[in-house]
């Protein structure tokens, strides 16, 4: 079973424009959640860490939540430029017995026109 | 320059014909693991190594093996391809999984079409 659910699963918007993704999860125990940005042929690389004890944080036009309450975080997307075109990817890390554990969301994927 | 390399970049094989895929990372990272990404699917791990003569089974692991002999080559086998496993793969390393300050850096990709 997928315990990270990202939504919506595509998204189109205007250059200019803002956006927000949304990214689920039931991981538990928590360790971290990290939002990935992957272009087209390219592997994902990494936007922003998020702990439990951290709300908010930004990264230039990025800027990521998270409510470990809810288990939600989101991605919001500020002016979007042609460039934010890509896949989105939300990691949870879960803090097992056994180490650390990854679980992938599906991504959302996101295009930017003129 | 700080890198995880994959080779080859795009790979046709037939059925049954043994093939592997490089990989090798510049970092110094303990933990290298290889996903395999499909439309709809995503990224899904197939198998892990948390260090040298470490290998862990992933969510997909079947028809594919692994070694890790030194810590910056982690190759990906595939001993009998079949045409299920056309996909995208990607190798990646950290730093150590859980650390907060440790993101996994991704390689290009290996397009593989099993025929």
């Amino acid at each position: 079973k997928n315990q990270v659910e990202q939504s919506p699963q595509s998204l189109i918007i205007l250059e200019g424009k803002n956006c927000t993704l949304q990214c689920n999860y039931t991981v538990s125990p928590f360790s971290n959640l990290r939002w990935y940005k992957q272009d087209t042929g390219r592997g994902p690389v990494s936007l922003t860490i998020m702990t439990f004890s951290e709300n908010t944080k930004s990264n230039g036009r990025y800027t990521a939540t998270l409510d470990a309450d809810t288990k939600q975080s989101s991605l919001h997307i500020t002016a979007s430029q042609l460039s934010d075109s890509a896949s989105y990817i939300c990691v949870v890390s879960e803090d097992s017995n056994s180490g650390y554990a990854l679980n992938f969301g599906k991504g959302t994927s996101l295009l930017v026109t003129p | 320059e700080a890198q995880v390399t994959q080779n080859p970049r795009y790979l046709i094989t037939v059925t049954g014909k043994k093939l592997t895929v490089t990989c090798s990372q510049n970092m110094n990272h303990e933990y290298m693991s290889w996903y395999r990404q499909d439309p709809g699917l995503g990224l899904r791990q197939i198998y892990y190594s948390m260090n040298v003569e470490v290998t862990d089974k992933g969510d997909v692991p079947e028809g594919y093996k692994v070694s890790r002999k030194e810590k910056r080559n982690f190759p990906l086998i595939l001993e009998s391809p079949s045409p299920n496993q056309t996909s995208l793969y990607f190798c990646a390393s950290s730093f150590r999984v859980g650390i907060h300050n440790s993101p996994l850096h991704f390689g290009n990709g290996t397009r593989l079409t099993v025929t």
